[in-house]
């Protein structure tokens, strides 16, 4: 069963740092995209970035109210994918959740989503 | 970046019911179209892609259809578990770009 597992949420002040983990288990990790996407409380979802994998060079690419801030990351030997936030706003508070795109058997993706994590929460906030 | 917009943003019907919720992307996405169920407190969880299929353990009452700007997600029957919010999400391009979603009530 193919599962994700966010961690390092928690309380954090305007301007600072916080970096979250996704530990991923039951698929081929090095091989799959991973996305993050945030929820602030009560509303919709909005996509935060993507990391690739080796075969593509591990390219990034962000949401432009994040770029700039927002560092995603990925340890393939520990099946893990990290979104390092800096500069944190108010606004950023949310539940952040790492999910990764569909592959199919010839190893194409779509970017739908599944599994996702059970997210976890920033909160930025003095 | 394409835009998604979802209709209605909330709707509550009997148990029973047919339930249809709407989605129009702000430009043709063929049907790059995937549908999103989440439970209070959960994360979501996809219950229709590429328009209309759906995923492995989704009850048949459950349908999609549409393709350009259009798509529509509908419930046959609506049962008490439906109680959810949907959200729709295109994958014609990057960046995937999801609808403000449609909150579900049970009457």
């Amino acid at each position: 069963e193919m599962q994700l597992v966010e961690s390092g949420g928690g309380l954090v002040q305007p301007g600072g740092s916080l970096k979250l983990s996704c530990a991923a288990s039951g698929f081929t990790f090095s091989g799959s995209a991973m996305h993050w996407v945030r929820q602030a409380s009560g509303r919709g979802l909005e996509w935060v970035g993507h990391i690739r994998g080796k075969s593509n060079n591990y390219a990034t690419a962000y949401a432009a109210s994040v770029k700039g801030r927002f560092t995603i990351s990925r340890d393939d030997s520990k099946n893990t994918a990290f979104l390092q936030m800096n500069s944190l706003k108010t606004e950023d508070t949310a539940v952040y959740y790492c999910i990764r795109p569909y592959y199919d058997s010839s190893g194409q993706s779509y970017n739908w989503f599944d599994p996702w994590g059970q997210g976890t929460l920033v909160t930025v906030s003095s | 970046d394409i835009q998604m917009t979802q209709s209605p943003s909330s709707l509550s019907a009997s148990v029973g019911d047919r339930v249809t919720i709407t989605c129009r992307a702000s430009q043709s996405i063929s049907t790059y179209l995937n549908w999103y169920q989440q439970k209070p407190g959960k994360a979501p969880k996809v219950m229709i892609y590429a328009t209309s299929t759906l995923q492995t353990g989704v009850p048949s009452r459950f349908s999609g259809s549409g393709s350009g700007t259009d798509f529509t997600l509908t419930i046959s029957s609506l049962q008490p578990e439906d109680l959810a919010t949907y959200y729709c999400q295109q994958s014609y391009s990057s960046p995937p770009t999801f609808g403000g979603g449609t909150k579900v009530e049970i009457k």
